[in-house]
């Protein structure tokens, strides 16, 4: 099945810094990737997703990345603020299911 | 656009007892997921209805457990004789079936905490 590797697993960065969160996958079949966004104790929320026949999407301070010849994508954020503290998880589908990462635990220092 | 809706969020039962989540998907959704995450890990997919017919079982939902989906509306997460590894938060998602490569929202989960 697909496995989705993601890193880095803690990653600290200061305040209106930039911080970028890679993921690789396994399935060359997957054809979606999204990235979401989990706080403490609360849903998992879809920030940005990105399809295989696009390179790069961006919204706003975010823009994810992807590669399907090396079969991996990236999560920058741009001008990072504190409310961007939070859990990431990058994912990759096929056939309608979801194999997440193991998640990055980004830090914004004031 | 109420979203998706799961209840109860909160259940602590003892081990070996029976415990049943419901999901309320968007209305116009006829996708609708169960995932499972355990703290410090990411959703696991455990299993997916397209309408009411149940298309795909993860290897991790034992035969104690048991999802619904009768109408194509609600959906029921059955776990039997619960066990001290089953605790963690079920979660609830839905996508419309235009295709593949669908935007999946998430509920707010169920947490389950067996003692």
């Amino acid at each position: 099945g697909e496995n989705v590797e993601q890193h880095p697993s803690t990653l600290s960065v200061q305040e209106g810094d930039s911080a970028v969160i890679k993921c690789t996958y396994s399935d060359s079949a997957s054809n979606y990737f999204p990235w979401y966004k989990q706080e403490l104790g609360k849903r998992p929320q879809l920030i940005i997703d990105i399809r295989s026949n696009v390179g790069e999407k961006k919204d706003q301070r975010i823009a994810v990345t992807l590669n399907k010849t090396a079969k991996h994508f990236s999560l920058h954020i741009t001008e990072t603020q504190p409310e961007d503290s939070a859990v990431y998880f990058c994912a990759a589908s096929k056939n309608e299911k979801l194999t997440f990462g193991t998640g990055t635990r980004l830090t914004i220092i004031p | 656009d109420t979203g998706v809706s799961q209840n109860p969020r909160h259940k602590i039962t003892k081990r070996g007892q029976n415990v049943t989540f419901r999901c309320d998907p968007i209305s116009e959704h006829n996708r609708l997921y169960w995932y499972r995450q355990t703290l410090g890990q990411g959703p696991e997919f455990l299993t997916y209805f397209q309408n009411e017919a149940q298309l795909e079982k993860s290897r991790l939902l034992s035969d104690r457990f048991s999802a619904e989906r009768p109408k194509g509306s609600f959906s029921t997460l059955e776990i039997q004789r619960t066990e001290q590894g089953d605790s963690a938060m079920y979660l609830c998602a839905s996508s419309p079936s235009t295709g593949t490569g669908n935007t999946i929202y998430f509920g707010e989960g169920s947490w389950l905490t067996v003692v």
